[in-house]
């Protein structure tokens, strides 16, 4: 089945630095790939749309200039947590969607947690 | 825009209870409908879909039918075991962007207890 992964699992930065995620999708072309955050109370918050080769979408609230995000390839988005503060420290993950499948499921990433300290 | 509704948890139940996690919706148009589950500390997985009215999706014991006459998408499953603790996510999918969008209900914690 489609697999996409996501790397790192887990990351621990200091606060003003930032850090990048990657999403790839391993056995399938991801034209658009969906970047999420988890809060505690476990809701699923969508941040950014991010289609191949032009801009991410931003959803209301969003900071674009703070979560910045990259898909260059087909397989591949990444999302760049600027100047992370504390309040950034979250579960972030990512889903991809394959070329032509409209309505076909999310395959999901299994998330990286990021806590700034 | 579209919306998912879904029972706040945490639901609690013991081995070989039945499951009911309720979903409803509001789309426009023809979504398709899904659950994902989430296990502790891991990404979502895709657990059953259905893309049109009445078709009944099911995988792992775990059916959902969809019903458009109540805009519902309800989870249900005949006798749990503590392996399907977890967080279970309703969602729909509609492509009116031309890209599939999917809108997440808000999660529902199931504990099965032994």
């Amino acid at each position: 089945g489609a697999v996409v992964s996501q790397h790192p699992s887990w990351v621990i930065c200091k606060s003003g630095t930032s850090v990048k995620i990657e999403c790839r999708s391993l056995d399938f072309q991801a034209t658009t790939m969906f970047w999420y955050r988890q809060f505690p109370k476990q809701s699923l918050m969508l941040m950014a749309t991010s289609n191949e080769g032009s801009k991410a979408t931003y959803e209301q609230g969003v900071e674009k200039d703070k979560f910045l995000i990259n898909h260059a390839s087909l397989t591949l988005s990444t999302l760049t947590v600027t100047s992370a503060h504390p309040e950034d420290s979250s579960f972030y993950i990512c889903s991809a969607s394959q070329a032509g499948q409209g309505g076909s499921p999310l395959h999901f990433g299994n998330g990286t947690r990021l806590t700034v300290t | 825009g579209n919306s998912v509704t879904q029972m706040e948890g945490p639901v609690t139940l013991s081995e070989e209870a039945f499951l009911t996690i309720n979903c409803t919706y509001t789309a426009t148009g023809y979504p398709s409908l899904f659950w994902y589950v989430q296990y502790p500390g891991e990404g979502l997985q895709l657990l059953l879909k259905a893309t049109k009215a009445d078709d009944k999706g099911s995988n792992k014991g775990f059916e959902a039918t969809y019903r458009k006459e109540t805009t519902s998408f309800h989870l249900e499953k005949g006798s749990v075991q503590v392996s399907d603790s977890a967080v279970y996510f309703c969602a729909l999918s509609d492509t009116a962007r031309g890209y599939q969008k999917v809108t997440f209900g808000t999660g529902t914690k199931l504990q099965v207890i032994p």
